[in-house]
């Protein structure tokens, strides 16, 4: 079974740059979850779908920071005019939405680097 | 808002050793509780899960809880330089979409020398 693919690796930009982040969760799974894990800290939610539908985004700096999930399958977290404090691993999970006990799943993350 | 710290911060053994990773939260309703490694360049997996007070093992790695103290504990044993790595513990409320609360601590850098 694939687990979640998210791409690029690596994304290196300078401020006021624009970028997206993909991912591909595990087939089947209808919720996904975008964190953001800064260096030597846990990640952070910032949003997360159940299905195409955004279930909470309250994490999400709204100004700059956009996800859309439109077929309920792939994803996208974009970045407009990153700034230096959004350097950070952006992390893609997804579950099952079967019950509390249900386990996250996590891509290998896009490691951004803002210059 | 939940709290988690994990102790120590880097911890270093031999192979063969035990190792034992600590973690504290502050929110003493939480009931999912899940121990998870992070390679460098490489996504987080999960190790164990506990969802009750008492011991809960998978393989070499097993998981305390004890909700009266807010304490959760992984011990690895027989650690390889393969299980060199970050370890994160995370903690949820007891609610619904609870894994979308989950409060991830920091870290602990354990390093297994050969």
């Amino acid at each position: 079974e694939a687990g979640v693919t998210q791409s690029p690796r690596y994304a290196v930009l300078q401020e006021g740059q624009a970028v997206s982040f993909w991912c591909d969760p595990i087939s089947g799974h209808d919720t996904l979850y975008w964190y953001q894990q800064p260096r030597d800290q846990g990640p952070q939610l910032l949003v997360y779908f159940r299905d195409e539908a955004v279930i909470d985004n309250s994490q999400l700096p709204s100004d700059r920071f956009s996800a859309v999930r439109p077929k309920g399958t792939n994803s996208t977290l974009k970045i407009q005019s990153a700034k230096q404090g959004d350097t950070a691993t952006y992390l893609c999970a997804s579950s099952d939405w079967g019950g509390f006990q249900d386990t996250l799943y996590f891509g290998a993350g896009t490691r951004l680097s803002v210059l | 808002q939940q709290k988690v710290q994990q102790s120590p911060e880097s911890l270093t053994v031999s192979e063969g050793a035990m190792a034992s990773l600590n973690c504290t939260f502050s929110d003493g309703t939480s009931n999912n509780f899940r121990w998870y490694r992070q390679h460098s360049a490489k996504g987080l997996e999960v190790l164990v899960s506990i969802f009750s007070d008492g011991e809960k093992e998978e393989g070499r790695f097993t998981a305390h809880l004890n909700r009266a103290n807010l304490h959760v504990s992984l011990h690895i044993r027989e650690p390889q330089p393969s299980d060199s790595a970050v370890y994160l513990c995370a903690v949820s409320p007891n609610s619904g979409g609870s894994n979308a609360k989950l409060t991830f601590g920091k870290g602990t850098k354990l390093s297994v020398k050969s």
